[in-house]
């Protein structure tokens, strides 16, 4: 049981240049979110699937687009990147049962030169 | 959108030592759920505690327990015999019924424990 698992952990990208950002997650769980992390902001939520086949936009989702491929997997894409997305990025997903907290994956921290 | 609010960026304890860290929310919900997750270096987020808004008793795990006061609309959380290992940054969370699935989260407080 891996959990919520990201790639990469790292990346470096050039200004105009695209990339996606993977998560999975093997919890069976219906809801997953795409945050990023900057100093003294904590985190802001970016995209979020409340389930298989829907997505929404979260505070800050200007130049990013999301894919909930299926139950397992949400992805994040960013078309063309600029220095202002150089953030940690995490991707969570949640239970239903109990207090339905957030798991999280390890972050990938990306810089946009 | 609800707010979550941590006053103190940074706090520091004593090791064995009991430290609070703050946390206040805006809401004109009656039922949702709070949460402190503990971020170490290594970047990880984990969770450490939660509260459902309709229980009166305020939630204990281990060495960590919260103050849980819904007219205040304040959720510190408590660590006593503060360990090394409890260094880390903090964040508090919330989540209502009437807001989907968003969580919204505080700024953090950055803890660090003196040997």
């Amino acid at each position: 049981n891996a959990g919520v698992t990201q790639t990469p952990k790292f990346q470096v990208l050039k200004t105009g240049q695209s990339m996606t950002l993977q998560c999975a997650q093997d919890m069976n769980h219906n809801s997953m979110y795409w945050y990023r992390q900057d100093p003294g902001m904590g985190l802001r939520l970016i995209y979020y699937s409340a389930s298989e086949g829907t997505t929404d936009k979260g505070e800050v989702p200007n130049g990013y687009n999301v894919s909930r491929l299926n139950k397992r997997e949400f992805s994040l894409r960013l078309e063309s990147a600029a220095p202002s997305q150089t953030s940690v990025y995490f991707c969570a997903s949640r239970r239903l049962a109990g207090g339905g907290e957030q798991f999280f994956g390890p972050g990938t921290r990306l810089t946009v030169l | 959108a609800q707010t979550v609010t941590q006053s103190q960026p940074e706090m520091s304890v004593q090791e064995a030592e009991t430290v609070t860290l703050s946390c206040t929310y805006d809401t004109s919900e009656s039922d949702y759920y709070l949460f402190w997750y503990k971020q170490p270096p290594s970047r990880q987020m984990i969770l450490v505690i939660r509260q459902e808004a309709y229980k009166q008793q305020n939630a204990t795990e281990n060495r960590f327990s919260v103050n849980f006061q819904k007219a205040a609309k304040s959720f510190s959380l408590k660590i006593s015999d503060s360990q090394l290992g409890d260094a880390a940054m903090y964040f508090c969370a919330y989540r209502g019924p009437n807001t989907g699935n968003q969580f919204y989260f505080g700024t953090g407080t950055s803890l660090t424990v003196i040997p």
